[in-house]
Formats: C-alpha cells, structure tokens, sequence
C-alpha cells in the first residue's frame, strides 16, 4: 500500500527553467510535508517542508505547494540549475492515535531530475 | 559529531551469513530511524527509536531483521542468515525530538549479499 506517491519516475528541464515535481498522498491522516534530495552514494538531505495549516511555503528558490482537498502536493524550482540533479523524495507524517507528532515517514519513490545547461 | 555517521560504508557479505551495521546519531537526538533503499525504489521504512518508548518494529521485513537502541544513542541493525533481497542501501536518519521537524540521515550502508 503505498501511501505516498510520485508518479513520474523522471524530468527532465532546460537550465533557467522551472521545475515541477509532484506527489500525491492517500492518508489524510498526513499533516506534514517534506521535500528531500539526495545525490548519488550520499544520504538525503533536508529542503524544504510544510504544514497542513499552509497551503505554500518558499525558501529561495524552492516552493512547496499543498492542495489538502486533492492530497496532493508539489515542489516547484525557479529557477532550475545543473546542481540541482539529483532524485528528490517527498514524505509525508501523520500525526499518531495518542495525539501526538511523534512517528515515521512516509516516503514516496522519488523523482529523478536533470537539469540541462 | 556533526551529522549522522554510519558504518561501515560498504559491505558484501555471503548468503546465509550474519550482518551489523552501525548508526551514531546526532548527539541530542532522542528519534532514530532506520530506512532502507533497494535499486531503483524508494525509501522503505525499518524500525523508528523514539526515546525511551516502545520501538516502532512495523516495517521490518521478516524477523531475520532487529535493531536495538543502547543508551538512547547509538544503534545497530543486524539482519541474520542474510538473503540476496537484502542487498541495498541501509540508511540511518536522527532528529532531536521525533515530532514536526526534518531527519538528518546519513550517508548510508551498501550492502551486497552474494
């Protein structure tokens, strides 16, 4: 069952260019949201996240979108760079029965990006 | 140390045989997790330490697979009579209380089971 998902395996964008990368969910259970990315033979590293009491949330040149009511989630990149290669996750967490944040993340399958110069 | 440090770096092992690998978390941090990322998939949740409660054991894959938590620091996943589908990359993540906030990972354990 695979609760977090990010249905384009691949993108692939033009250096200058923004990139669009997209997860859905399926547990509403879900209120927080995180962007990870990760090179190759190194651990994934921390962008950007987002409550479920938001609905965008900008760091420089990345954007986290939330669309609560179609579970779905996005991360834009403006403008995109070769650096910027890399596969990035989304995760998501839920609270837990006894009311608290405390738990897992869900990751979804990542998507593999590649910016052209 | 300044980030999460996981060893070894690699490791090719034997079917059948016994493994360990070794997570020093972020000093401070009370929730360790353990993930695990086989060739072209995702992140695939193990075992989550948070504090001095209970673990959350529900991703482990079969019970060849355990971990423990000794001091509330440093942990160590080991996977017995390990099998081909265990070849992958083991990552270890901490992050100071568990609730609303990012994971530090490491840079992960290879491993090859041949």
């Amino acid at each position: 069952d695979q609760q977090v998902k990010q249905n384009s395996p691949s993108l692939s964008v033009q250096e200058g260019r923004i990139s669009i990368l997209n997860c859905d969910y399926t547990n509403s259970m879900f209120d927080y949201f995180l962007w990870y990315k990760k090179y190759p033979a190194e651990g994934p590293t921390f962008l950007i996240s987002i409550s479920s009491i938001k609905d965008k949330n900008e760091d420089g040149r990345f954007t986290v979108f939330l669309n609560k009511s179609a579970k779905h989630l996005s991360l834009h990149i403006v403008p995109s760079q070769p650096g910027d290669s890399a596969v990035y996750f989304c995760a998501a967490k839920a609270s837990n029965a006894g009311g608290t944040s405390y738990g897992k993340l869900t990751f979804g399958q990542g998507t593999i990006l590649t910016v052209h110069p | 140390g300044a980030g999460v440090s996981q060893s070894p770096s690699n490791k090719v092992t034997e079917k059948g045989k016994d493994v360990e690998l070794r997570c020093d978390p972020i000093s401070g941090h009370t929730a360790l997790y353990w993930y695990r990322q086989s060739l072209g998939q995702g992140l695939e949740f193990l075992i989550y330490f948070q504090g001095n409660s209970a673990p959350d054991k529900s991703g482990l894959p079969s019970d060849r697979f355990s971990a423990e938590r000794t001091g509330g620091s440093v942990s160590t996943l080991t996977i017995q009579r390990t099998q081909q589908e265990d070849s992958a990359v083991y990552l270890c993540a901490s992050s100071l209380t568990g609730g609303y906030e990012k994971l530090f990972f490491g840079s992960g354990t290879q491993l090859s089971v041949l």
